[in-house]
């Protein structure tokens, strides 16, 4: 079955500090790759998608690239910001067509 | 930005009650999920629907039910809370489109005392 394996946390960082979340995946054929942020209190919002091999998602300043020869999807972002601190979420969507979650970064940005 | 709603958003209640979480969407999606998560995080799929009249169990078991008679409707019920119940539960639907991304309600955290 699908599976993905999200980096685990908690991560600190400071503010203008790089970052990246690591997300590798187990899946059958071409899966569409998400990932996903909770901030506290809310439900998960979509922060960028790639629905093939090599595709690059980006937004707010966040970029993941689709690699199939490596079955990852890790998410990078080179100047955090204390905004930034939410739980981040790795996911693929299979020929299922249900999207299996990782298990969620935790990511603590501080001034 | 999506347009999809839960109520309550937080909801205190006692073992025994019978509850109903409410999830709408404004967006004409067929597709609609119910997720449970967990203090540790991790979110499992307990139900979903791919259109009206049409629901299924997710990949973890659930005491509840749902329902799907309205395109933009997709209640959630618990006939007797219990304490094991306490949880956060997100909605979502989507789109069918290029990745069939999904949308996240705000959540309904619910407390069975």
């Amino acid at each position: 079955g699908n599976s993905v394996t999200q980096m685990e946390g908690p991560v600190t960082l400071s503010e203008e500090a790089f970052l990246t979340i690591n997300c590798t995946y187990t899946a059958t054929g071409y899966p569409s790759l998400f990932w996903y942020v909770q901030y506290p209190g809310e439900g998960l919002q979509l922060l960028l998608k790639a629905t093939k091999a090599d595709d690059k998602g980006s937004n707010k300043g966040f970029e993941a690239t689709y690699r199939k020869e490596t079955t990852s999807f890790h998410l990078e972002k080179g100047s955090v910001q204390v905004s930034d601190s939410a739980v981040y979420f790795c996911a693929l969507r299979g020929s299922a067509r249900q999207l299996t979650f990782g298990s969620g970064t935790q990511l603590t940005v501080l001034p | 930005e999506a347009d999809i709603y839960q109520t309550p958003r937080y909801l205190v209640i006692g073992t025994g009650k019978k509850i109903t979480l409410e999830c709408s969407q404004t967006m004409g999606h067929d597709k609609m999920y119910w997720y449970q998560q967990d203090p540790g995080m991790e979110l499992h799929l307990i139900h979903y629907s791919y259109g009206v009249n049409s629901t299924e169990k997710g990949d973890l078991s659930s005491e509840s039910t749902v329902s799907r008679i309205r395109t933009e409707h997709f209640p959630l019920t618990l006939e007797s809370a219990r304490p094991s119940h306490t949880s956060q539960y997100l909605c979502a639907s989507s789109d069918g489109g290029a990745g069939d991304t999904q949308y996240f309600g705000p959540g309904t955290r619910l407390t069975v005392l």
